[in-house]
């Protein structure tokens, strides 16, 4: 079955970077973007970017552009995320999101979900 | 947020509720819907405005008029409270984007 498993818990200082890790199986790795959402404490779901696992390239929320950055590694079928210049309100739980839309067409959606990485930023 | 949602919603245990996503994307791109419950990641409810996943009980449907999409539960159970977010793509189609969320509470 699909499985999304992401890196454990991180505590990060302000102006550090971070790294949360995503690895798959249960599919075929390059037929499926993958997504980041975030959910701060108390709130609600913010889309992040996207990556195409097939040839990597991404697509950013214009809120991060220059402090994210999605990349993939087929070999281990894992997606990676970065977030540089950390600030306290970056803490929240990120989530990876499977998006099935070059499968499904227009109707695509973000099908299946990983359990979510706290990401907590305190100096 | 360019799609809005009422932020909280009650009914009735086994009555029918209605929660609704409005946004001018959506009358040009798909809706989707997903349910998170206290500590725990979302999960896929609706696709393509009216199509429900495998192992998602019949009782939750949905429906698009126009800008609006609605996500109906009819015979709401006790297990269906949770937090109900509609999720699209932008006005330009570039990018992703969730309402605010709905909180639902069965009485």
């Amino acid at each position: 079955q699909v499985q999304l498993v992401q890196s454990g818990a991180e505590v990060k200082k302000p102006g550090a970077s971070v790294k949360v890790s995503c690895k798959t199986s249960g599919y075929t790795f390059t037929n499926y973007y993958m997504h980041w959402v975030r959910q701060a404490p108390g709130q609600g779901l913010e889309w992040m970017g996207a990556i195409n696992p097939l040839g990597g390239s991404a697509s950013y929320a214009q809120k991060f552009q220059g402090r994210l950055t999605l990349t993939r590694d087929t070999s281990t079928t894992t997606v990676h995320m970065d977030l540089s210049s950390l600030r306290s309100d970056d803490t929240a739980v990120y989530y990876c999101a499977r998006d099935d839309t070059l499968v499904q067409g227009a109707t695509g959606s973000l099908d299946s979900w990983g359990q979510g990485t706290l990401v907590t930023v305190s100096s | 947020s360019e799609l809005t949602q009422d932020p909280a919603v009650s009914v009735a245990l086994g009555q029918t509720v209605r929660i609704t996503c409005q946004g001018h994307s959506l009358s040009s791109y798909y809706a989707s819907w997903c349910q998170q419950k206290p500590g725990q990641a979302p999960i896929l409810v609706i696709y393509g405005n009216t199509n429900r996943p495998s192992g998602i009980p019949d009782r939750f449907s949905g429906s698009r008029l126009g800008n609006t999409a609605s996500l109906t539960i009819t015979g709401a159970q006790a297990e269906d409270e949770a937090v109900y977010y509609c999720n699209s793509r932008d006005n330009n189609g570039d990018y992703w984007v969730f309402g605010g969320g709905t909180k639902l509470t069965v009485l």
